[in-house]
């Protein structure tokens, strides 16, 4: 059962222009969620968050917006940089466990 | 810097052999967890220690599976009789109690032969 959902398996967008991540989640109980982005043979690494009370939050070129009566929350990475290529990963907490529930991943192509 | 630790990076054994793998947390950090990933997917929850004590436990962990953190610092995770299926990268994370954000190691990529 895949509590959360990235249903683009990848994205290529051209160096400059504003890179879109979508993400879907089923459980209502979530009150967290983050994003991480992952290089081959590395750990995820932290990139931003949002908690369930804001609709948006802001880090330099990267935004997560988050529509909750969609269930439904996107990155925004603007402007897009070669060294974004990445595979980005969404996660959300909450509810009665402790864990993080991840999405399958959105591989980004940035082209120069 | 003291972000979160595993080792080894790579193993790789021939089917039947036990395994162990250590995660050293951030250190101000009581909640650990690991996470197994495959090819094409995303990061699976394994289990979770809150300090010393294990409070959760996938489904996905079978009887094969062991997981400890003896002193409320470092972890092991320890798999018995390996299996071509237990090929994947072995995550830890680890966060604060309360705090929302969980760090990740560089993983550890094991191989069954």
């Amino acid at each position: 059962d895949q509590q959360v959902k990235q249903n683009s398996p990848s994205l290529s967008v051209q160096e400059g222009r504003i890179s879109i991540l979508n993400c879907d989640y089923t459980n209502s109980m979530f009150d967290y969620f983050l994003w991480y982005k992952k290089y081959p043979a590395e750990g995820p690494t932290f990139l931003i968050s949002i908690s369930s009370i804001k609709d948006k939050n802001e880090d330099g070129r990267f935004t997560v917006f988050l529509n909750k009566s969609a269930k439904h929350l996107s990155l925004h990475i603007v402007p897009s940089q070669p060294g974004d290529s990445a595979v980005y990963f969404c996660a959300a907490s909450g509810g009665t466990g402790n864990q993080f529930y991840f999405g399958t991943g959105t591989s980004l192509t940035v082209i120069p | 810097d003291t972000g979160v630790s595993q080792d080894p990076r790579h193993k790789i054994t021939k089917r039947g052999q036990n395994v162990t793998f250590r995660c050293d947390p951030i250190s101000e950090h009581n909640r650990l967890y690991w996470y197994r990933q495959t090819l094409g997917q995303g990061p699976e929850f394994l289990t979770y220690f809150q300090n010393e004590a294990q409070l959760e436990k996938s489904r996905l962990l079978s009887d094969r599976f062991s997981a400890e953190r003896p002193k409320g610092s470092f972890s092991t995770l320890e798999i018995q009789r390996t299996e071509q299926g237990d090929s994947a990268m072995y995550l830890c994370a680890s966060s604060l109690s309360g705090g929302e954000k969980a760090f990740f190691g560089q993983g550890t990529r094991l191989t069954v032969v």
